[in-house]
């Protein structure tokens, strides 16, 4: 059973636009959610998170928004840059284990 | 420093081998966790351990997969009789704690079982 999905699997944005990833969820024990950021043959890297508690967390160009009463979550990118361009994964926690959504592939063209 | 490594990158088996793969967690952190990333899927749970203790295998598909952590650093992955759907890349990640924000990944290992 997928908990966390992506529903797309890839996005296009210009660079110096705003990019948004978007993530939903079922499972309504999640109390803690990632982003992960992926380039080609590497692991995945964190990138921001944001605990149920909190609507909004920010980090320079990232913001996650979490709302909870719908299960969505979503990270934005602002403003974009070609060094974006990577695969970015959102994953849910209830402290006893992580789901990964399938993963968005964002590219970003200059 | 040295972050999480994992041997060997690329492992290519015929179908019915066993294979063994390994993860050296960046040193000092207590918690390791295994992932199964399928093609175009994001990784799955497989298996956590906190030092030596393995606390949680409700994810290992079935029992033909094993993993061990014997000192509290490095683990390995063991795969007997490697099936063709074993094919994946496997993710090993090290947190400090429990905390799953700190969680590293490694670059994995690709798995091919012909």
């Amino acid at each position: 059973d997928q908990q966390v999905k992506q529903n797309s699997p890839s996005l296009s944005v210009q660079e110096g636009r705003i990019s948004i990833l978007n993530c939903d969820y079922t499972n309504s024990m999640f109390d803690y959610f990632l982003w992960y950021k992926k380039y080609p043959a590497e692991g995945p890297t964190f990138l921001i998170s944001i605990s149920s508690i909190k609507d909004k967390n920010e980090d320079g160009r990232f913001t996650v928004f979490l709302n909870k009463s719908a299960k969505h979550l979503s990270l934005h990118i602002v403003p974009s840059q070609p060094g974006d361009s990577a695969v970015y994964f959102c994953a849910a926690s209830d402290n006893n284990d992580m789901r990964f959504g399938a993963g968005t592939r964002l590219t970003v063209k200059p | 420093g040295a972050g999480v490594s994992q041997s060997p990158r690329y492992k290519v088996a015929k179908r019915g081998q066993d294979v063994a793969l390994r993860c050296d967690p960046i040193s000092g952190h207590v918690s390791l966790f295994w992932y199964q990333q399928a093609l175009g899927q994001g990784p799955e749970f497989l298996t956590y351990f906190q030092n030596e203790a393995q606390l949680d295998k409700s994810g290992l598909p079935s029992d033909r997969f094993f993993a061990e952590r014997p000192e509290g650093s490095v683990s390995t992955l063991k795969i007997q009789r490697t099936q063709q759907e074993d094919s994946a890349v496997y993710l090993c990640a090290s947190g400090v704690w429990v905390n799953q924000e700190t969680q590293y990944f490694g670059p994995g290992t690709r798995l091919l079982v012909l």
